[in-house]
């Protein structure tokens, strides 16, 4: 166990539906990261919150929507998904120092398909 | 900016045998590099990094890295494949100056023949 934890594994939802990643980590760090795993393709960074303030979204479509109610805790609520949304999100935490290495710990995914 | 490559899809390796899985990089200053292992169904784990010092680094189950400064390589390796060992793995590397976050690269397989 990483100390990263994804609720849930997996995930079917139609295109109208709404629902909710939720990501805890137990580690005490300070920064977290939403990521999507599709087939043949780089890792994509979503989202990264530090000290509860995003600092960093890849141009994600609004139909994604993080949440970072502490340094603890990260949400990714999902609205009007498409099928190509269908993958693998993953969920990182790291201890955000400056000039630090940010070694990132890795929940085990929520594997997401939209019908 | 900062980039990482992996060259090949995929590395297939007899058990026993040594194992190497190649990872070059861009940055324009110093780097942080990583190799994580992803097991199918799970989620990215921590293999090993290199920071400064040493270029061999030494990390979990046996595996090391090179680091290569004149070659911008970082490549993993094993002296002895186990079957367990077959797996999703990615480089990744930080500029040590800059201000973006990690990037990784695109991942190889790794198959263990038996």
């Amino acid at each position: 166990e990483t100390g990263v934890t994804q609720t849930p594994r997996h995930l079917v939802m139609g295109m109208t539906n709404k629902k909710s990643l939720k990501c805890e980590q137990h580690l005490g760090h300070n920064a977290m990261y939403w990521y999507k795993q599709s087939a043949k393709k780089p890792l994509e960074l979503m989202f990264v919150y530090s000290l509860e303030e995003r600092v960093e979204n890849n141009s994600v479509p609004s139909r994604f929507s993080p949440e970072c109610p502490n340094s603890s805790h990260l949400f990714l609520h999902l609205h009007t998904l498409q099928p190509e949304d269908s993958a693998l999100y993953l969920c990182a935490s790291s201890q955000d120092t400056t000039g630090g290495t940010d070694t990132q710990y890795f929940g085990p995914g929520t594997r997401l398909t939209v019908l | 900016a900062q980039s990482v490559a992996q060259p090949e899809d995929q590395v297939n390796v007899a058990e026993g045998n040594p194992l190497t899985v190649k990872c070059t990089y861009s940055v324009s200053g110093n780097p942080y590099l990583f190799w994580y292992v992803q097991y199918p169904n799970r989620g990215l784990q921590f293999l090993l990094k290199y920071i400064t010092g040493d270029n061999l680094v030494k990390g979990s189950y046996g595996f090391e890295a090179e680091f290569n400064k004149s070659q911008t390589s970082f490549h993993l390796k094993k002296p002895s494949a186990l079957v367990s060992d077959s797996a999703l793995y990615f480089c990744a590397v930080r500029d040590i100056g800059g201000y973006q976050k990690v990037t990784f690269g695109t991942g190889t397989k790794l198959q263990v023949i038996p």
